[in-house]
């Protein structure tokens, strides 16, 4: 069966300061990953995804994600944190044919960005 | 485009009444999904389509839940009887659809936030 796992609930960083936000996840076969940010009272909206190929994705707002299939993670980041940035953000896992193709989204972290 | 539109945006009622959620998917996406979230269960898939037929829908929590989609642009979700525990923001979602086997990027609504009494 497909899992994710983001290990942190809050992630506190200050603005200006490089974030992480990690993700691990569980699947058979190819892994599809997303990662979708959740602002208050909104709904999802999409930032990234690896389908195949280069292992450094780059997506909306400055962030990029490493795909890092040893490890089996897919860590959001970015150089430089603003306080907008401050969201619920959610990883997102699908492989082929598995499940109907259907995503499987972790439990979500909170980034707190403090100016 | 107008994106995904569900509605109503809010919803009260009282437990035992029926409920229903209403979504628009993006014009052209073939596949919606159907999402609830609250703080103890975080996101949880409760059904989604493909082509207006469903396909998986194990995440139903119980015969009180039924989703229909009778074209291509629009979807409803039903609660009834409603009870308290359903309170929750419910969101729809759609894609393109598969590719090889996996979907394409999903598109949220802003979500129906239900509050039952």
């Amino acid at each position: 069966a497909q899992s994710v796992a983001q290990p942190e609930d809050q992630v506190n960083v200050a603005e200006g300061n490089p974030l992480t936000v990690k993700c691990t996840y569980s699947v058979s076969g190819n892994p599809y990953l997303f990662w979708y940010v959740q602002y208050p009272n909104r709904g999802l909206q999409f930032l990234l995804k690896y389908i195949t190929g280069d292992n450094l994705v780059k997506g909306s707002y400055g962030f990029e994600a490493e795909f890092n299939k040893s490890q089996t993670s897919f860590h959001l980041k970015k150089p430089s944190a603003l306080v907008s940035d401050s969201a619920l953000y959610f990883c997102a896992v699908s492989a082929i044919y598995n499940q109907g193709g259907k995503l499987i989204f972790g439990q979500g972290t909170e980034l707190s960005v403090k100016p | 485009d107008a994106g995904v539109i569900q509605s109503p945006r809010h919803e009260v009622t009282e437990m035992g009444q029926e409920v229903t959620l209403r979504c628009k998917p993006i014009s052209g996406h073939n596949s919606l999904f159907w999402y609830r979230q609250t703080m103890m269960r975080g996101l949880e898939l409760l059904i989604y389509f493909n082509n207006n037929v469903p396909i998986d829908d194990s995440g139903m929590p119980e015969d009180r839940f039924s989703a229909k989609m009778p074209n291509a642009s629009f979807s409803t979700l039903k609660i009834q009887p409603s009870e308290p525990r359903d309170s929750a923001v419910y969101f729809c979602a759609s894609s393109l659809g598969l590719a090889g086997g996996v979907q394409e990027t999903q598109y949220f609504g802003p979500g129906t936030r239900l509050l039952v009494l």
